[in-house]
């Protein structure tokens, strides 16, 4: 199993300028989270998905988007790239089939960079 | 909503000693207390979690004890190597959705 597996792994945007940052897990997971670290800030939740089609809001979510066709993925959306975007981004996924916390795994991050 | 606390943000101890990290949580109905080590350029990875019916659990050495009372939760590693320096996240959730995490610790083990 290759995991969580995330693209690209660094970018550069300028400011109002879209990206989109792909996320794939082959492990079959039914919850898969978006979180940002900003540098000793901790991470902060994003979005979350449940399931196929299931999105919802995490603690931040203004200017991005989800979307959940699939298990496997969970792409994260940015329509207007802001400054205040800069972080580096981690999508994680976990089994949520027992009905409390399970594993989460998280994939290598994202590092992007807002001009 | 669920506020976790992490002291110290950074911490340096000499190959060999003991290293401890200690967090605070808020919501009494939290449950459920991983830890994650997160070493440069990689994204975290648990090393070791703890639910609320366990007051205490080791793993080689590593660590955690939680204290329900008192609403925090520390972990502990002994016989420190030098690649152990990363940093460490505790974080928290009472079985929703999500994990609530602290800030942080940077650890350096000094050989």
């Amino acid at each position: 199993n290759a995991g969580v597996t995330q693209t690209p792994k660094f970018r550069i945007l300028k400011i109002g300028q879209s990206m989109t940052l792909q996320c794939t897990q082959d492990m079959n997971h039914n919850y898969m989270y978006w979180y940002r670290q900003d540098p000793g800030m901790g991470l902060k939740l994003i979005y979350y998905s449940v399931g196929a089609g299931i999105t919802d809001k995490g603690e931040v979510p203004n200017g991005y988007n989800v979307s959940r066709s699939t298990t496997e993925d969970f792409p994260l959306r940015l329509e207007l790239a802001a400054p205040s975007q800069t972080s580096v981004y981690f999508c994680a996924s976990r089994p949520g089939l027992k009905g409390f916390w399970d594993t989460q795994y998280f994939g290598p991050g994202t590092r992007l960079t807002v001009l | 909503g669920e506020n976790v606390e992490q002291h110290p943000s950074t911490l340096s101890v000499q190959e060999g000693d003991s290293a401890v990290i200690k967090c605070t949580y808020s919501d009494s109905a939290s449950n459920y207390f991983p830890w994650y080590k997160q070493e440069l350029g990689k994204g975290p990875q648990l090393i070791i979690d703890i639910r609320s019916n366990v007051g205490e659990k080791k793993d080689q050495r590593i660590a955690v004890t939680l204290n329900k009372t008192a609403k925090h939760f520390s972990l502990h590693i002994t016989e420190t190597q030098p690649e152990d320096s990363a940093v460490y996240f505790c974080a928290a959730t009472d079985s929703g959705y999500a994990l609530n995490f602290g800030k942080g610790t940077s650890l350096l083990v000094t050989p």
